[in-house]
């Protein structure tokens, strides 16, 4: 079974670009879930969707970042200003039937933003 | 706030040493606690969890940890560690919010086995 699928692995921006994450989840998970991780921190929920649907997105800073699930499986996360303070590793999770009962992830992208 | 806490940063042990990484949590209601492991190179997985019963959960590769109550405590065990278990763990506790849910998660720990 493949697992959490994210692309690109590595992104290295100036303040001011623009960047999108793309990630496949498990067949099959209907819930998915976008994190930031700041360099020695735990993970930070940012959005999550169950099926198409936005079910909590109240940590994403909606001035810059968006993200979207529109058929319910693959899910792209975009900053559309990166600052230095996003610098992260962002990460991309799946599970089924129920938030958050066990999470798949992937392997991340790691950002920096000089 | 609900909130968790990994106290020890790092710790570093010897193959075949026991362990303990400490976690504390602070929840209102009944926790939902886990313990996920991030290896180098590796996404994070799920090592065990706790909803309820037996406060000694038992997880992958030897792992177990014992939910306390009354210390708020989910601390993390292993009997004899192996320099594969270098990794980092996180502990985490389900936050419930009307019909939803999210994990609330520690800095981690970052386990050092030397050989």
């Amino acid at each position: 079974e493949a697992g959490v699928t994210q692309s690109p692995r590595y992104a290295v921006l100036q303040e001011g670009q623009a960047v999108s994450f793309w990630c496949d989840p498990i067949s099959g998970h209907d819930t998915l879930y976008w994190y930031q991780q700041p360099r020695d921190q735990g993970p930070q929920l940012l959005v999550y969707f169950r099926d198409e649907a936005v079910i909590d997105n109240s940590q994403l800073p909606s001035d810059r970042f968006s993200a979207v699930r529109p058929k319910g499986t693959n899910s792209t996360l975009k900053i559309q200003s990166a600052k230095q303070g996003d610098t992260a590793t962002y990460l991309c999770a799946s599970s089924f039937r129920g938030a958050h009962e066990r999470l798949f992830f992937g392997h991340g992208t790691k950002l920096s933003v000089l | 706030a609900q909130s968790v806490t990994q106290p020890d940063a790092r710790v570093t042990v010897s193959e075949g040493a026991s362990l303990q990484l400490r976690c504390k949590y602070s929840y209102s209601g009944t926790p939902y606690l886990f313990w996920y492991v991030q290896y180098p190179r590796q996404g994070l997985q799920l090592l065990l969890k706790y909803y309820s019963g037996d406060p000694v959960v038992q997880g992958v590769n030897g792992f177990e940890a014992e939910f306390i109550k009354s210390n708020s405590s989910f601390h993390l065990r292993k009997a004899s560690v192996h320099w594969s278990d270098s990794a980092v763990y996180f502990c985490a506790v389900r936050d419930n919010v009307g019909d939803n849910s999210k994990l609330i998660w520690g800095l981690g720990t970052s386990l050092v086995v030397n050989p």
